[in-house]
């Protein structure tokens, strides 16, 4: 099955990018996604990335793909206080389930 | 659009009492599921179910139960509460076809305390 893993903190000045990382273990993931989690809330989806894609764009978000080395990586361009949130990386496990994996969570504190 | 809806939103519970959190969608969704989240553990899949009848365990379905008699609802009972099982709970649904497969819908969440 999936393992997904993710440092847990990251913290960087409004203005600057954000890197947030996540290495899988389950290639035949056909869709990796992120989440985005604000304080006393649920989750929402911030983005995805099919699987046969090395990088994709959205706005400020850029993911990029790494499917040898199974890494997994969130971009965010000019970070504002307002992304302060917990970020997932999720990965799809078993076929046609919609069953997925989650990391442990990136929280990322953007410091005025 | 109401989307997923978790009752009830805070629950306070005695070691050994039971409980069901309420948990329904109305996107005519195949897939439901529960996790559970607790600090520094992400999300934990706890059960889950690819349509009506049809029920299966995740990563952490110990001292959980659940049941799918409509698409619509999977409620998840706690047979005999512990302070283990303190955490803060979501369901979660998506379509299984037809597009972004795992492209999961969450609700808000319900917190339990179990003392």
């Amino acid at each position: 099955g999936e393992d997904v893993e993710q440092s847990l903190f990251l913290s960087v000045r409004e203005g600057d990018s954000s890197v947030i990382n996540c290495t899988y273990t389950d290639s035949s993931s056909t869709y990796l996604y992120w989440y985005k989690q604000e304080p006393g809330a649920g989750l929402q989806l911030l983005t995805y990335i099919f699987s046969n894609m090395d990088m994709k764009q959205d706005q400020r978000l850029t993911v990029l793909l790494n499917k040898k080395d199974k890494h997994l990586s969130l971009r965010i361009a000019d970070t504002q206080t307002g992304d302060s949130a917990i970020y997932f990386c999720a990965g799809l496990t078993g076929s046609n389930t919609g069953k997925l994996i989650f990391g442990q969570g990136t929280t990322l504190q953007v410091k005025p | 659009n109401a989307g997923v809806t978790q009752t009830p939103k805070f629950q306070v519970l005695k070691t050994g009492q039971s409980m069901t959190l309420q948990c329904a969608q109305d996107m005519n969704h195949e897939y439901m599921s529960w996790y559970r989240q607790d600090p520094g553990m992400g999300l934990r899949l706890i059960h889950y179910s690819v349509g009506a009848g049809i029920t299966d365990q995740g990563e952490v379905p110990n001292g959980y139960n659940v049941s799918r008699s409509t698409t619509e609802d999977f409620p998840l009972r706690l047979l005999s509460a512990a302070p283990s099982q303190t955490s803060v709970y979501f369901c979660a649904s998506s379509r299984t076809s037809g597009g972004r497969t795992g492209e999961l819908f969450f609700g808000e969440g319900s917190r339990l305390t179990v003392l």
